[in-house]
This record gives structure tokens, sequence and C-alpha cells, in this order.
């Protein structure tokens, strides 16, 4: 029981943006949104997390609706070394990853 | 990288065997969480070690148990291993007890149960 949901693929032209989206319309009050990448034969890797404001850090930007059922990873300038598999986490005692979604950065 | 190790790379284990896995979190890394990742699927949470005790456990069985020890390393130790229990198996060092953003993942075991 992920308590996301995501589009399991999608593709991203090589320096443009990649805009991720995630539903998580159950959602409760002091529920955080966790986004993870893994790379192909890594261990997944911390990217930002929000609560209800917009969160940007110097790899990407969270955006959160004001519902907060739902929320947009964005990646502006997207590079092929971003394939990756993106896991949106609604945290609740522990860290549920759902399927994700894989991300593939084209030329 | 992350400064967290995981050994061995690969193990290949027979139905019924028990199994240990190793994973060496970042100094001063007083936490430590296991996950399974089975091939396709995100990683699930086995448990968590907070200053070598349990802090919190998914939903897996008993035979699947734990140690952390004081100078930061930690073992996942799975009893009477199954088909079904071959996967990667994932540690993430933190600092503080429940700081979902500062997990610092190895590179993990791949386990395969034959």
């Amino acid at each position: 029981d992920a308590k996301t949901t995501q589009p399991p693929s999608m593709d991203c032209a090589e320096g443009r943006a990649a805009n991720l989206p995630c539903n998580h319309s159950t959602i409760s009050g002091n529920e955080y949104v966790y986004w993870y990448r893994q790379i192909h034969s890594q261990g997944p890797q911390y990217i930002i997390h929000g609560l209800k404001n917009n969160e940007t850090n110097e790899m990407a930007s969270l955006i959160i609706t004001e519902d907060r059922k739902s929320s947009t990873l964005i990646l502006p300038h997207a590079t092929l070394r971003d394939t990756a598999v993106y896991y949106c986490i609604v945290r609740v005692d522990d860290m549920r990853f759902g399927a994700g979604t894989r991300l593939t950065v084209k030329p | 990288e992350t400064g967290v190790t995981q050994s061995p790379t690969h193990l290949i284990k027979t139905r019924g065997q028990q199994v240990t896995l190793r994973c060496s979190s970042q100094s001063g890394h007083n936490t430590v969480s296991w996950y399974q990742q089975a091939l396709g699927q995100g990683p699930q949470f086995i448990f968590q070690y907070y200053r070598e005790e349990e802090n919190g456990r998914g939903n897996f069985p008993p035979r699947f148990s734990g140690l952390q020890f004081p100078n930061y390393s930690s073992e996942l130790n799975v009893n009477a291993l199954e088909l079904d229990d071959s996967a990667l198996y994932l540690c993430a060092s933190s600092a503080t007890s429940g700081s979902w953003d500062e997990q610092y993942f190895g590179p993990g075991t791949r386990l395969t149960v034959t």
C-alpha cells in the first residue's frame, strides 16, 4: 500500500524540463511527500521532500497542489544521467516505495 | 558515493538455508534501515535499528532479524530461506531516527535463493 500513484514510464529530451507527476489523494495533514530516485544498479538517492509549500534545491523543484492531493517533481534541465526510476513516497511510519516512474532522458 | 557499503555483492543460497548480510554505515550514523527490493518493484521496508535496538518494522515475518553494532555496522539475518526471498537487499543509514530525507543507501546485496 504505497499510497501514491505514478505513471510507469516517461520520456524526456535532454536539456528539457522533466515533469514527473504523483497522485497522493489520501495524504494526511502531517505527512510529507518525499522523492527518491534509483539509477540502475545503485541504491536509491534522496532528491527532495515537502509538506505543503513548494520546495527547490540544487537537484530539483517540488510543486505540491494546494489540496496536497498531488505533486510534481521538476528536473529543470534533464541530462542523460537523470535516467532512473523516480519514487514518490508519502511518509507514514516507514518509507513505502511504490513501483515509481521510469524516466528515460533521450539525446 | 554515499559512504555506505554492503557485503557481499551477490550471494546464492538454497531454500531452507540461513543467510547473513552486512552493512557498514557512515561514521556517526546511529540509525540503519533495511529494505528488500524484488525485481521490477520498489524497495520494501523491513526494519530499522536505532542505537542497537529495533525501532520499527515493516510487514516481514520474524525469520527476518537484525543486529546493529556500536561500530556503525549492522547485519540482516534471514532464516529458513524461501524462493521469494530472492531480491536486492538494501541498507540505508542516517544520523537520526526518522530522518527519511537524510537516508544514505548502500549499493545492495543481490540474494538468489534456489
